[in-house]
């Protein structure tokens, strides 16, 4: 099956600064999801991004299909961003079934 | 539009138990998968349910089951309940045609097995 990993695995930030987040995945794709999930477990969608670029506020996104990776941007980190972030992905095209990178740990410090 | 919810959100069973949890997709959705979290495997997906039928299973025993009702909602059993079970059980609500799917998660089941 297709594989995701996701670096760094652990992320410890001051409070205002940018990170990055990466996820490779080691074949073709149909979709791809970034997620954050909450202190409670569930799984916050941030981003449905299987090429190109999208933006929503702080955060931005980019995947490059062709060379099998994907890129969240965090700008200006703030406390409430702490948490895990997931990349997903469904390479099948039909089976409704995600394979997640096994995600990056964010600790936002104040 | 109200989001996937998931009932209930904690239960604690003892080993050998059987065990039923629910989840009710986005109105209109008639998609939903399963996934199963622990921090050794991590995010696994257990099976997807559409119009009633299994279409998808992952890699899980037998003793894991589920089905799905006329209105979308789904169901999901564990027979013979074993420490290892212990877990948060995530379902999706599915949106979309085709090769387009985008998941949407409900809050979880948090299950513990003693």
């Amino acid at each position: 099956g297709i594989q995701v990993e996701q670096s760094p695995p652990d992320l410890i930030l001051q409070e205002g600064a940018n990170s990055t987040l990466r996820c490779n995945f080691s074949d073709s794709v149909n979709n791809l999801q970034w997620f954050h999930q909450n202190p409670w477990g569930q799984l916050i969608n941030l981003f449905y991004i299987p090429s190109g670029t999208k933006q929503n506020g702080r955060l931005s996104a980019t995947t490059v299909a062709t060379e099998r990776y994907s890129l969240l941007y965090i700008s200006s980190s703030q406390t409430t961003d702490s948490g895990v972030y997931f990349c997903a992905v469904d390479y099948s095209g039909s089976a409704r079934q995600l394979t997640f990178g096994s995600g990056t740990q964010l600790t936002v410090l104040p | 539009k109200a989001g996937v919810t998931q009932t209930p959100r904690y239960l604690i069973k003892t080993r050998g138990q059987q065990v039923t949890l629910s989840c009710s997709p986005i109105s209109g959705h008639r998609s939903v998968s399963w996934y199963q979290q622990t921090p050794g495997q991590g995010l696994q997906f257990l099976f997807e349910y559409f119009s009633e039928t299994q279409r998808n299973k992952g890699n899980f025993p037998g003793r894991f089951s589920g089905r799905q009702f006329s209105n979308s909602r789904s169901e999901m059993n564990v027979s013979t309940l074993e420490l290892g079970d212990s877990a948060l059980y995530l379902c999706a609500s599915n949106y979309g045609t085709g090769i387009y799917n985008e998941q949407f998660f409900g809050p979880g089941t948090r299950l513990t097995v003693l």
